[in-house]
């Protein structure tokens, strides 16, 4: 079992839409969570952390569930500048922080 | 503030040549990864660096990859001798030891192809 899996998609959302991705992760040990966006031939940029009371950012919500090992990320009124591939991210400290990535989930916005 | 940077950013070789890669983190970060991203798939760490220390190199495949960083600041990951499966994007990141939501900052990669 990956440590880090997500639905690789791709996820085709018309203009406006709200989507959701899921993530799991199988190391209970984990304490921080992470969503980054790729996008096409760029390096991973950090989109948010992932609190345990969750945590918005404009348009973007992020929501941690530990009882079932999974992180969500729902985005509202979807736009074009949204297509991207997005990464889960899953990290602990064992005396120095280790993080695992997920494949990701390629989201494409369409008009 | 500079970000990681990285070179080269692209690189063809042909199998069983040697190929190295050069990374210099943030200034004032403690912490530098190497991962390799084959096309469609996720970041897979090859190696952590703590200054210039190893604290994880349980996925490089040692009997070709070598990284080093020495004085803890700029690194270098060589390959000898490549192979097809190679081919990837090589990205280097760097994180300040603050805490452990901190994120990772990327350089924006080394593109190898290997023939």
């Amino acid at each position: 079992r990956k440590e880090v899996e997500q639905d690789p998609g791709p996820f085709n959302v018309p203009e406006g839409a709200t989507v959701a991705f899921n993530c799991t992760y199988s190391n209970s040990a984990s304490q921080s969570f992470f969503w980054y966006r790729q996008d096409c031939r760029k390096e991973p940029k950090l989109l948010m952390s992932v609190y345990s009371s969750g945590n918005e950012d404009g348009r973007f919500t992020a929501q941690l569930n530990r009882a079932s090992q999974y992180i969500s990320l729902l985005i509202r009124d979807s736009k074009l500048s949204d297509s991207a591939t997005y990464l889960c991210v899953a990290g602990f400290s064992g005396g120095y922080q280790k993080v695992t990535f997920g494949t990701g989930t390629k989201l494409q916005v369409i008009p | 503030e500079a970000g990681v940077a990285q070179s080269p950013r692209y690189k063809i070789i042909e199998k069983r040549q040697s190929v190295a890669f050069w990374c210099n983190p943030i200034s004032g970060h403690a912490t530098l990864y190497w991962y390799q991203q084959i096309l469609g798939q996720g970041p897979k760490l090859l190696i952590q660096f703590q200054n210039n220390g190893v604290v994880d190199d349980s996925q490089l495949p040692k009997d070709r990859f070598s990284a080093e960083r020495l004085k803890g600041v700029d690194s270098t990951l060589k390959i000898q001798p490549a192979k097809l499966e190679d081919s990837a994007v090589y990205l280097c990141a760097s994180r300040s030891l603050q805490g452990l939501t901190d994120t990772q900052y990327f350089g924006p990669g080394t593109r190898l192809t290997v023939l």
